[in-house]
């Protein structure tokens, strides 16, 4: 069955600062990754998404995320935090071979706190 | 386009009482997902449906637990009776085919069981 870690539960960062949070799955097909974002108060929205071609995914906001298929990985960077990053972010996969719209496993979450 | 949209947006009840969630997809999505948030165990999927179907339902968590999607543009989740562990907050999420598995969430229904 399909997982995703996220080991870090909490990190905190003053502005400016390089960020690179850890995620991990295990699957060993053909897979979907993404991130998604939820800030204080709203619902998740999509940060980026990996189907296939180039590793290294740019999002929005500054965001991206390299896929390294040796390690499983697809940890979210981005160069310099703001304050207004602060929110808790979800890595999530899925198997493309499932369906045209499979279902999504969700990694538990890492809180990102900034502090101004 | 509205977006996923979801009602109530906060539900306050009493232990025993039944709960319905709804949802709207976005018009012309084949696909709706209802998933579960809580500090303890994360977000969670409990159901989702292709073409009003029901697909997966292994994420529900017992028989107090049912979803419904009578057409296209609506779905439910009822909890009858509601239990304080029922607490969470409750998305839908909704997406076509080909859009490649990514989901659009609604903004949530905050439920809290006394």
């Amino acid at each position: 069955a399909q997982s995703v870690s996220q080991h870090n539960h909490h990190v905190i960062l003053s502005e400016a600062a390089s960020l690179e949070l850890g995620c991990n799955y295990s699957y060993g097909g053909t897979v979907n990754l993404f991130w998604y974002v939820q800030y204080p108060g709203q619902h998740l929205q999509l940060l980026l998404k990996y189907f296939s071609g180039d590793p290294l995914v740019k999002g929005i906001k500054g965001f991206e995320a390299e896929f390294i298929k040796s390690k499983f990985s697809f940890n979210l960077r981005k160069p310099s935090v703001q304050w207004s990053d602060t929110a808790e972010y979800f890595c999530a996969v899925s198997s493309p071979g499932y369906s045209s719209a499979s279902k999504i496993i969700f990694g538990s979450g890492t809180r990102l706190s900034i502090r101004p | 386009d509205a977006g996923v949209i979801q009602s109530p947006r906060h539900e306050v009840t009493e232990m025993g009482q039944e709960v319905t969630l709804r949802c709207k997809p976005i018009s012309g999505h084949d696909y709706l997902f209802w998933y579960r948030q809580t500090m303890m165990r994360g977000l969670e999927l409990l159901i989702y449906f292709n073409n009003n179907v029901p697909i997966d339902d292994s994420g529900m968590p017992e028989d107090r637990f049912s979803a419904k999607m009578p057409n296209a543009s609506f779905s439910t989740l009822k909890i009858q009776p509601s239990e304080p562990r029922d607490s969470a907050v409750y998305f839908c999420a909704s997406t076509y085919s080909g859009r490649s598995d990514t989901q659009y969430f609604g903004p949530g229904t905050r439920l809290t069981v006394l």
